[in-house]
């Protein structure tokens, strides 16, 4: 079983939808969580961190949810310039002092 | 200031070839991460290094896959022999806390094409 893993979508979404995205995390001793936004043939770059009491930046929520070792994020009113490809991510506790990319959900805003 | 800059950019080889990849990490940074990204398994991490020193290579698919960080500006990704399944995007990223912040630094990658 993958440690981290999403749905890779695409998710095709008309302009001002909102949508949300799910990832799934199988090592309970994950630290943090973080999204980051990968646009294509480009580098990925931080989007958010996630924080236990879910946190906001503008148009983005992030929520966690330790219980069921999952992590979202949700998208309102979508524009054409979210469309990209979505990283989860996490960081262990123990072990591995690195970040553990998952796959990626990819995102396509329609006009 | 300058991103972490890799090179080549592009890189189309024959199986058997040596191959190397440059990083330049961003000044200050004293985390440096070689990560692959393929369709197929997404992005994973080969090595990473902290203060020039490797901490975990348990990442790197086999012992045709060496890394070196001579210095704190330079670091190198070496295969040899390369063979087919080595294509992929490879990125060179770099942090100033680690992974305290989730704040990697990500080059603009070297795409490795093995004829």
């Amino acid at each position: 079983r993958k440690e981290v893993e999403q749905d890779p979508g695409p998710f095709n979404v008309p302009e001002g939808a909102t949508v949300a995205f799910n990832c799934t995390y199988s090592n309970s001793a994950s630290q943090s969580f973080f999204w980051y936004r990968q646009d294509c043939r480009k580098e990925p770059k931080l989007l958010m961190s996630v924080y236990s009491s879910g946190n906001e930046d503008g148009r983005f929520t992030a929520q966690l949810n330790r219980a069921s070792q999952y992590i979202s994020l949700l998208i309102r009113d979508s524009k054409l310039s979210d469309s990209a490809t979505y990283l989860c991510v996490v960081n262990r506790a123990t072990g591995r002092r690195a970040l553990t990319f998952g796959s990626g959900t990819r995102l396509q805003v329609q006009p | 200031d300058a991103g972490v800059i890799q090179s080549p950019r592009h890189e189309v080889t024959e199986m058997g070839q040596e191959v190397t990849l440059r990083c330049k990490p961003i000044s200050g940074h004293d985390y440096l991460f070689w990560y692959r990204q393929t369709m197929m398994r997404g992005l994973e991490l080969l090595i990473y290094f902290n203060n020039n020193v490797p901490i975990d290579d348990s990442g790197m698919p086999e012992d045709r896959f060496s890394a070196k960080m001579p210095n704190a500006s330079f670091s190198t990704l070496k295969i040899q022999p390369s063979e087919p399944r080595d294509s992929a995007v490879y990125f060179c990223a770099s942090s100033r806390q680690g992974v305290k912040t989730g704040e990697l630094f990500f080059g603009e990658g070297s795409r490795l094409t093995v004829l």
